[in-house]
């Protein structure tokens, strides 16, 4: 069956860098959920994105900024990079919003020099 | 604000033994609860799921358990292997805005020992 996909799965950036990761959700899936998860940290909760608009938001830095698209693919844009956001960053997807299970993707390991 | 809480953080027994994993929450307004196995620096890999409106779910030698009146969920390993051995994370699926948001526990980090 096939699963979230996301891209990168590892990134290296520097410091005020700017970097975009992104998600490619299962096929039917209309909402996307974006966590970080930093070292030794459980997963925090993002942003999260319904049939294209924004549906609620956690705890995002301003710095960040996300979208989804019409073929339901997301990215997250992350500027002014700094070390705190070095963190693996997952993708997560659903079939409608509102209590249906959210299948997670590999993940993006970021790490900020 | 919900509040989610895994004891213990940390646990070693011996290989075959039976254990038990606690998470209790705060709030008893979700939809469901999800129990997950993340390996070191690997992703999520979901174990199982218990809807709101259900007291348990079984998978192989997992049982997982929801009381929402005393806001505990446990998830039940029988004879564990040391291939068992990774970080059990809880989480609920809780309202918030069209789609709701998981908030997961800090884990429970098992050691299976041979």
């Amino acid at each position: 069956a096939a699963g979230v996909i996301q891209s990168p799965r590892h990134l290296i950036k520097e410091k005020r860098e700017t970097a975009t990761l992104k998600c490619y959700p299962i096929p039917r899936h209309d909402t996307v959920y974006w966590y970080q998860q930093g070292p030794g940290q459980d997963p925090q909760f993002l942003i999260s994105f319904y049939e294209k608009m924004q549906s609620d938001k956690g705890s995002i830095p301003d710095r960040f900024s996300a979208q989804q698209f019409s073929d339901y693919h997301s990215e997250l844009n992350m500027s002014s990079l700094e070390l705190g956001d070095s963190a693996l960053y997952f993708c997560a997807s659903s079939y409608r919003p509102r209590g249906n299970e959210q299948f997670f993707g590999p993940g993006t390991r970021l790490t900020v020099l | 604000k919900q509040e989610v809480t895994q004891i213990p953080a940390a646990l070693s027994v011996p290989e075959g033994e039976n254990l038990v994993l606690n998470c209790s929450f705060t709030d008893s307004a979700i939809y469901n609860l999800q129990w997950f196995r993340q390996d070191p620096g690997k992703g999520l890999t979901s174990l199982l799921l218990i809807q709101s409106s259900q007291r348990e779910q079984t998978s192989g030698r997992l049982n997982a358990s929801l009381d929402k009146s005393s806001g505990r969920s446990t998830l039940y390993i029988a004879a564990s292997q040391p291939g068992d051995s990774a970080t059990y994370l809880c989480a609920l699926l809780t309202y918030s805005g069209n789609t709701g948001k998981l908030i997961f526990g800090q884990g429970t980090t098992l050691q299976v020992k041979p």
